[in-house]
Formats: structure tokens, sequence, C-alpha cells
């Protein structure tokens, strides 16, 4: 298995532009994670799905911030508008259960200036 | 709020020695706890995982010890490596929830 696979892996953008980050989770994994990692505030998990749901989304930030899974091998996390405190990295994460061991991808690096 | 934290934020050791890396939880419903390794640039992977029935279990190099009495983790490294230096993150679950991550460590390894 390739893993959970992101894209982009690197994304510079500008104030108020969207982006859009994508994720395919490990075939099998029931449940997936999006994370947003910073020095100030670490890992922080942003929202979860359960069987393509969402099931809890208490952790993302605003509204500007979105989160879909059309189906079991697809997640994106979307920012609209994006703004400069969104530069972080944001991982995506997939295991078999919510409470099991999270497979992490690789990140996506998203700078805004 | 309950929440897991890390005794020490940074930890030098000298190659070939042993390395312990802490953590405190205060969520005594937690029956599930894991070990992250992160390196630079990368995103966290897992390294070893313990059940609350468990108080020890060792892998290659590793071995995790679970005090449910104190809710202390820790992590040991033995014959610590030059591709050891890296952020490492203890994890929490209790029931059916998703990961509590902690703030991490950084260990660095000194040639």
């Amino acid at each position: 298995d390739a893993g959970v696979i992101q894209s982009p892996r690197h994304e510079v953008t500008e104030m108020g532009q969207e982006v859009t980050l994508r994720c395919k989770p490990i075939s099998g994994h029931n449940s997936l994670f999006w994370y947003r990692q910073t020095m100030m505030r670490g890992l922080e998990l942003l929202i979860y799905f359960n069987n393509n749901v969402p099931i809890d989304d208490s952790g993302m930030p605003e509204d500007r911030f979105s989160a879909k899974m059309p189906n079991a091998s697809f997640s994106t996390l979307k920012i609209q508008p994006s703004e400069p405190r969104d530069s972080a990295v944001y991982f995506c994460a997939s295991s078999p259960t919510p409470d099991s061991g999270d497979i992490f991808g690789e990140g996506s690096w998203l700078t805004v200036v | 709020g309950e929440s897991v934290g890390l005794h020490l934020p940074t930890l030098s050791v000298q190659e070939g020695d042993n390395s312990i890396i802490n953590c405190a939880y205060s969520n005594s419903a937690s029956d599930y706890f894991i070990w992250y390794k992160q390196e630079s640039g990368k995103g966290p992977q897992f390294i070893i995982d313990i059940r609350s029935n468990m108080d020890k279990r060792q892998g290659q190099r590793v071995t995790v010890l679970l005090n449910k009495t104190v809710k202390h983790l820790s992590l040991q490294i033995a014959a610590t490596q030059p591709g050891d230096s890296a952020v490492y993150f203890c994890a929490e679950a209790s029931g059916n929830t998703p990961l509590v991550f902690g703030k991490g460590t950084r260990l660095s390894v000194i040639a």
C-alpha cells in the first residue's frame, strides 16, 4: 500500500485565495482525520470522518474551513478565503477505527502571503 | 480540561546511550496509548502502542512503559542512534474517540 497520499505537498498562495488540500486514505481504513500543525499550537485535530460521515468538526477554526469526504478513497480540506495565519502543515491521517493508530500522510505545507 | 502533556520539551543524548522520553496524561479513562516519531519535513510515524491492560511492551530497540497509577507513559530507546533524532509525541485514546496528542519532545542525538 502506498500509504496516505496528500496533495499538494507545498503550496504558496496569496491572502484571499481559495486553497484545496486533498487526501487519499489507506484502502480499507474507515476513519479519516485532518490535522493542522504549527509551532505555536502543535498538532491539532480539525475534523474526522468515520465511514465517510463527518463525526466531529469542533476543531475546525472558522467557517472559512470546510471538509468533505465524497467517498471512501478521497477527502478535501478547503480554506476560503485563506489568511496568513492559516499558514501551517496540514496532515491527513487514516485508521481502521477512530481510536486505533493513525497513519499519517507526508503533509501539505501551506504558506499564505 | 484533560490533556496529554510532556515533562521535557527537549532531550539531548550521546550516541549509544539509552533515551527515555516521558509523557503524563490526565484522562484516567484512556485505554490506548501510542508513541509517534516525527522527523523534519515528514508526517508523524507510528512507533509503538500499548493498551491499558499492559504495563510494558517491547519493540525493536524501543520499549513503552505504562504506569496507570500515576498516569505516566514513557518511551525508552536503547543504543540511541543519530537517526533517532526527531520529535516524539505521545497520544492517548479512550473508547471510540480519536487520539489526543501531546506537545512533543525533541530528541537530539550527539555523535
